[in-house]
């Protein structure tokens, strides 16, 4: 299975400044397609999870344009330009080829 | 609107099983296919697998091969999720959560699990 690493496990950020995670594949999850099969997922407390960001870049409907993702192949970046008080909770980056692995998690508060 | 809704809440034994359903609605059944996902408390999510809407295809995770079982039934719209020989780690939330991917090997699309279920909490104790 490809494991999915990601850094910091959590973070600390004041209202108005950026936020940046990474995470990394054990495996390119470039396809021929030219599509990196790698999602963004954030859990709020008490919520079931919400997409965020699919195939690397893309924003998923309803999602404010203040997240953002890059990457290719194996190393990927969750970006939130300006962080909110509502963007606190747990967020997981996710391989989609084949059998899907969650990365570990980073937990995002508010300073 | 587009819902996923699951059934309640399980309390088993170990060495039972449980089926948990997740009803659809909104879009068309067949357009997609649905992944289960669980997270244990205070832990993380896990992938357990995914199965095919369209042609009842489905891909496990490696560590549920034998135990786990992925079913469609079209006429209801649902879609279910039967683990058998629980065991004490096996109590989490299960989600069950929609994928545009219709089929096992590439080419697929995929564009990300876009609408999730509320969750079911089982619970195996003695």
């Amino acid at each position: 299975d490809i494991v999915m690493t990601q850094s910091p496990l959590s973070l600390s950020v004041t209202p108005g400044e950026p936020a940046s995670i990474s995470c990394r594949s054990s495996q390119s999850v470039l396809q021929s397609n030219g599509d990196n099969y790698l999602d963004w997922y954030l859990q709020k407390p008490g919520q079931s999870p919400q997409l965020l960001i699919y195939l690397g870049s893309n924003r998923a409907s309803g999602v404010p344009d203040r997240f953002s993702g890059s990457g290719s192949g194996t190393d990927f970046t969750l970006k939130i330009n300006k962080v909110e008080a509502e963007d606190v909770g747990v967020y997981y980056c996710m391989q989609a080829l084949q059998t899907y692995t969650f990365g570990q998690g980073t937990k995002l508060e508010i300073k | 609107q587009v819902q996923l809704v699951q059934s309640g809440a399980e309390v088993k034994k170990p060495g039972a099983s449980v089926k948990v359903s997740c009803k659809t609605s909104g879009y068309t059944f067949i357009s997609y296919g649905v992944n289960w996902v669980r997270q244990a408390p205070g832990q993380g999510l896990e992938w357990m697998g995914w199965v095919s809407t369209y042609n009842d295809d489905t891909n496990y995770a490696q560590k549920m091969q034998g135990r786990v079982s992925m079913t469609t039934d079209t006429s209801t719209r649902t879609v279910y999720m039967e683990l058998r020989s629980l065991r004490s780690d096996d109590t989490a939330v299960y989600y069950c959560a929609r994928d545009s991917r219709l089929y096992t090997n590439f080419p697929y699309s995929h564009y990300g699990m876009d609408v999730w279920g509320q969750g079911t909490t089982v619970t195996v104790s003695s």
